[in-house]
């Protein structure tokens, strides 16, 4: 059974920093693409960030271009996302998803339970 | 940037009758491999979003036959034949075609009446 399971959200001041983890298990990781969904409460689904199944080809939503890194480490079936300066907008539920293929997919087909980041004073 | 935009962006429906909702896009979803680029998902109240539709028509494993997609280019259409309690929730369209970034519709949230 494929699972993706985040963790790392919490409560963090503006221009903090924070780093949340997926762990995939039942698929073979490395043969997917893999991306971060996120959704403010009461709010639709907002495209983060995708990362290759190698690792070596990364992209980003514009409102995250130059703070949030996407990163993954295939011997441990875990992607990352590093989010730095943390603005009142990044608050949000974060989700983990698999891409249909190993570039990127035409559709995602797992997604995680999710986890939350608030961004407050 | 493709712009999807859904409606209506409330439903609410008798168990038993039929529902539909629209998704048109700001530019064609019809890749030159035939498929339209387009996927629906469900959120379910409290959960995280699952796949139903992918490339246009085409339903995930394990969803149930009532529900059906249909379009091409820029205008999509997601039907429930006959729904049912478990269908309630917050449908989003997905485009696929033009990435990054994948683009999401402002979601339609079905209720029960």
């Amino acid at each position: 059974e494929v699972q993706l399971v985040e963790s790392g959200g919490i409560e963090v001041q503006p221009g903090g920093s924070l780093r949340l983890s997926c762990a995939a298990s039942g698929f073979g990781f490395d043969d997917f693409a893999m991306h971060w969904v996120r959704q403010a409460p009461g709010k639709g689904l907002e495209w983060v960030s995708l990362i290759n199944w190698i690792g070596d080809r990364t992209y980003y939503a514009d409102s995250v271009q130059g703070r949030f890194t996407i990163s993954r480490e295939n011997s441990k079936n875990s992607l990352y996302l590093q989010m730095n300066s943390l603005r009142p907008e990044d608050s949000a539920w974060y989700y983990c998803a698999r891409g249909s293929d190993h570039s990127g997919g035409q559709y995602f087909d797992y997604w995680g339970q999710g986890t939350l980041v608030t961004v407050s004073s | 940037e493709i712009v999807l935009t859904q409606s209506p962006l409330s439903l609410p429906v008798s168990p038993g009758e039929p529902a539909s909702i629209s998704c048109r896009s700001s530019q064609s979803l019809l890749r030159v491999d035939g498929y339209n680029y387009l996927n629906w998902y469900l959120q379910k109240p409290g959960q995280s979003p699952q796949l139903l539709i992918f490339l246009g028509s085409n339903r995930a494993f394990g969803v149930p036959d009532r529900f059906s997609g249909s379009g091409s280019g820029t205008d999509f259409t997601l039907r429930i034949s006959r729904v049912e309690a478990e269908d309630v929730g917050v449908y989003h369209c997905m485009q696929a075609l033009q990435t990054p970034p994948y683009t999401f519709g402002q979601g339609t949230k079905l209720e029960i009446k």
